[in-house]
């Protein structure tokens, strides 16, 4: 199943730490996203990356967090210097083309930060 | 005004009824529409399209009213595995932005 890869699954960080997620598209697709959710709400965007650029962060803090989507391997969301706050799902999607009408997105299982 | 708007209920239904949820969109320009299903500590899952004649699968059935903006989902013969959260997405043709846009969910909890 050449599904959206996320990993680790689960990550504990200590506050001051920084985190690393990982994510593998779909085979064939060149467009990933981030999204962040918190404990009982809803699913936030965060950054959609092609293949070495940057599409659009409207919603990255503007602090502390990075992304990068390099010509080879995964994507990778870090976040430097966590803090209890940071503790969410944080879920990769990928998609070919989305300004293709009728393509979506299809999402990973997600990875699980808790900062202590 | 967000780009994408639904109720978050939580709409609390006995198994067996019929439950409509509603969702409206601001962007004119929007070309596509679906709907996501999203069960507690689980990815969102897509769980069908939206097309301008109505779409149904099974017991579900889709929804669009380009004029008025809005799209809805019915759930017919409501089942205990139904309950989750139903996110309504919409694709908006623009440059330099995603062009998926998510609601924020509408919450369905079905009791026995």
């Amino acid at each position: 199943n050449a599904g959206v890869m996320q990993n680790p699954r689960h990550l504990v960080r200590r506050r001051g730490q920084e985190a690393r997620l990982r994510c593998s598209p779909m085979k064939g697709h060149s467009h990933v996203y981030w999204y962040r959710q918190l404990p009982e709400e809803g699913l936030k965007f965060m950054v959609y990356l092609q293949k070495e650029n940057i599409i659009d962060e409207s919603g990255m803090p503007k602090e502390r967090f990075s992304a990068e989507f390099p010509k080879e391997g995964p994507s990778i969301l870090r976040i430097q210097q966590v803090v209890r706050g940071d503790s969410a799902a944080y879920f990769c999607a990928s998609s070919p083309a989305p300004e293709v009408s009728g393509n979506t997105i299809y999402f990973g299982e997600g990875s699980w930060l808790t900062v202590v | 005004r967000k780009e994408v708007e639904q109720d978050p209920g939580p709409f609390n239904v006995p198994e067996g009824a019929t439950v409509a949820f509603n969702c409206t969109y601001s962007n004119s320009a929007s070309q596509s529409f679906f709907w996501y299903r999203q069960d507690c500590r689980k990815e969102p899952k897509l769980l069908m399209s939206v097309y301008s004649s109505g779409n149904e699968d099974g017991r579900f059935t889709a929804q669009l009213n380009r004029a008025s903006q809005y799209i809805s989902l019915l759930i017919r013969d409501s089942k205990l595995s139904d309950s989750a959260t139903y996110l309504c997405v919409v694709n908006m043709r623009r440059t330099g932005r995603r062009a998926l846009t998510f609601g924020s969910g509408t919450r369905l909890q079905v009791q026995p």
